[in-house]
């Protein structure tokens, strides 16, 4: 596609429920990305795909989060028995290669309400 | 670790004066340096970064920023401000041993006032 597409756009749901968000990146782009942000915080690292498989997941909180890319095209981002805390803006961002200088090219996010 | 400080939470500027938004780093050896720019409901959209070579940076919407190595700066330039560049500002870096997350400031915001 033109440029990286993510849906829901936004999403509410309640304390405990599992969500899945889904990044669809630039067509022919190798790496995914996944980040976070909240409310007055630049985008945190959660991710990182290379192909299909998770090249650095060290950014995710905790075991509550998983991310797949099972074609290394789409990924889907789960979170399990979710929080108020995991309430955020969820960013996608996908680019050509490996990371060094190469530009990251984001979605316009999936926002994440937990009541 | 690699670490963004990006000092001003908000920059007030009048129309068609120079702006600056203010960035410094933190990183193991040499980095790769971005700035991004976010406006409501929109995702974040590159505008430059800096590599190696010329440290005045040119990039999209006349902006440019200045790489300063001595004092880890790469502040956000742009000589003349428009009501329409009123958003939010991120610096990120990424250093060059491999690192696969580009870490991103807490961003400032710009207001354009006409």
């Amino acid at each position: 596609g033109a440029g990286v597409s993510q849906t829901p756009s936004n999403k509410v749901t309640e304390k405990g429920k599992y969500v899945e968000l889904r990044c669809d990146p630039i067509s022919g782009h190798t790496a995914l990305y996944w980040y976070r942000q909240s409310l007055g915080q630049g985008p945190e690292f959660l991710i990182y795909f290379q192909g299909t498989g998770a090249a650095d997941d060290s950014g995710l909180p905790n075991d509550r989060f998983f991310a797949v890319r099972p074609e290394g095209s789409v990924s889907t981002l789960k979170i399990q028995r979710t929080e108020r805390g995991d309430s955020a803006v969820y960013l996608c961002a996908s680019s050509l290669g490996i990371p060094g200088a190469n530009v990251l090219t984001f979605g316009a996010g999936s926002r994440l309400t937990v009541l | 670790a690699q670490s963004v400080a990006q000092p001003e939470d908000q920059v007030n500027v009048a129309e068609g004066n120079p702006l600056t938004v203010k960035c410094t780093y933190s990183v193991s050896g040499n980095p790769y340096l971005f700035w991004y720019v976010q406006y409501p409901n929109r995702g974040l959209q590159f505008l430059l970064k800096y590599i190696t070579g010329d440290n005045l940076v040119k990039g999209s919407y006349g902006f440019e920023a200045e790489f300063n190595k001595s004092q880890t700066s790469f502040h956000l330039k742009k000589p003349s401000a428009l009501v329409s560049d009123s958003a939010l500002y991120f610096c990120a870096v990424r250093d060059r041993t491999g690192a696969n997350n580009l870490f991103f400031g807490t961003g400032t915001r710009l207001t354009v006032i006409p």
